[in-house]
């Protein structure tokens, strides 16, 4: 089966640092994606991750654990332009692209 | 041109009625991907193309929904007879292709049926 599971909404505070977790269960693995999309806009390419660890790119970073069906998206030095829907997406079935987005996770960042 | 297009932006429409939604994707990606998002939702995978070619149909939601792609570029979404939960934005990706497939999409197509 294909399922990917991420909280529906978090909550935090300007500065501060976030975590929104993925799980994820597919029959195949070809890596794992993550998206921003702000209300209104089309989803944008955060991150990818194919091996287990974290990959860091400014104030977000993304992690994986192939074995644990696991990752998350870390953001850091929380900005009010942060405030949007954070999209898990793995691919659907083993040895293709069919990539299945989880049902996002409304981020809201406050003054 | 540079991204993804799609068109119609907005497409309001009648119960019953035919739609077609097209898609322009980037120069040169093998791939390209439709998907739905209703209000408040998660992206609904509906069909994807490498090339001509529609390996994986099953996300489609009736026999209603029907997807086209021509000369390895531009694809058409149709929906016949649409019915009011067929509003949603649909959302067209490419792709270059690939194992490391980063998704571009395009702005979407808002479709409301009253």
């Amino acid at each position: 089966g294909q399922n990917i599971d991420q909280p529906t909404e978090m909550t935090a505070t300007e500065g501060a640092i976030v975590q929104i977790n993925c799980t994820y269960q597919t029959s195949g693995f070809n890596g794992l994606f993550w998206y921003q999309q702000h209300a209104g806009e089309a989803p944008t390419f955060l991150s990818y991750n194919v091996l287990d660890g974290l990959e860091e790119k400014g104030r977000f970073s993304s992690f994986l654990s192939r074995s644990k069906g696991y990752s998350y998206l870390l953001l850091k030095e929380l900005q009010m332009k942060d405030s949007a829907s954070y999209l898990c997406a793995a691919p659907g079935d083993s040895g293709t692209y069919k990539y299945i987005f989880g049902t996002g996770t409304r981020l809201k960042v406050l003054a | 041109g540079a991204g993804v297009s799609q068109s119609p932006s907005n497409k309001v429409t009648e119960k019953g009625k035919d739609v077609e939604l097209r898609c322009d994707p980037i120069s040169g990606h093998t791939a390209l991907y439709w998907y739905r998002q209703s209000l408040g939702q998660g992206l609904e995978f509906l069909i994807y193309f490498q090339g001509n070619s529609a390996p994986d149909k099953s996300g489609l939601p009736s026999d209603r929904f029907s997807a086209e792609r021509t000369g390895g570029s531009v694809s058409t979404l149709t929906i016949q007879r649409t019915q009011q939960e067929d509003s949603a934005v649909y959302l067209c990706a490419s792709s270059p292709g690939g194992s490391t497939g980063e998704l571009f999409f395009g702005e979407g197509s808002r479709l409301t049926v009253l």
